[in-house]
């Protein structure tokens, strides 16, 4: 199946530092890419849609100036975390739209400390 | 998006079948049944998907209730390897979002 890889898979970052994470689909143009988080033994929670050349949809209750995504590249996504804070800290993933399905990346892992 | 309803956690013998129920009552007539599991800290994989007919891939196989408000996702020898939260999804095909629900945890033992 395609293939989609984020940068970085970890990231400690400091109370108040922006931290940014990539997802790139590394086979295949995605016109539409997906971002999850994840807590703990919770399921994924969709945060955003991110369609290539436009703005993202954010769901309800996330802060688009908080985490803001861009997608500029048919195979490129980036989230930044603005101004993190220890409750941001959590599991990102990331999606790529194929023909019939999402291809999902591995993951960060961001601490905030 | 439909919601879906799976029971929390299953236990499946090795080497046996695993049969995954969902319930997705309100599903609407384009929307498709996804299976997707996910190994404990990493990113999901995409099963199977099906809209009214039963599939089949080298993963596992998917019955479709002929109402549709159901459906079973078979894996038909659980290995160790197996033992993720299988998450069951209404939605519609290329480009639209997936809505993750609780998932089952299976364990497949030894």
């Amino acid at each position: 199946g395609a293939v989609v890889s984020q940068h970085p898979s970890r990231v400690i970052c400091k109370s108040g530092t922006s931290v940014k994470i990539e997802c790139r689909s590394l086979d295949f143009q995605a016109t539409t890419m997906f971002w999850y988080r994840q807590f703990p033994k919770k399921s994924l929670m969709l945060m955003a849609t991110s369609n290539e050349g436009s703005k993202a949809t954010y769901e309800q209750g996330v802060e688009k100036d908080k985490f803001l995504i861009n997608h500029a590249s048919l195979t490129l996504s980036t989230l930044t975390v603005t101004s993190a804070h220890p409750e941001d800290s959590s599991f990102y993933i990331c999606s790529a739209s194929g023909v019939y399905e999402q291809y999902f990346g591995p993951g960060t892992r961001l601490t905030v400390t | 998006d439909a919601k879906t309803t799976q029971p929390p956690s299953m236990d499946c013998a090795e080497g046996r079948a695993a049969n995954l129920p969902c319930n997705h009552s309100t599903i609407s007539g384009n929307e498709y049944v996804y299976w997707y599991r996910q190994i404990h800290s990493q990113g999901p994989q995409y099963i199977i998907h099906g809209l009214k007919n039963n599939e089949t891939n080298e993963m596992a196989s998917l019955i479709i209730t002929e109402d549709r408000k159901s459906s079973t996702l078979i894996l038909p020898h659980a290995t160790l390897r197996d033992t993720a939260v299988y998450y069951c999804i209404a939605g519609m095909e290329y480009g639209n979002k997936l809505v993750f629900g609780a998932g089952t945890i299976l364990r497949v033992k030894s």
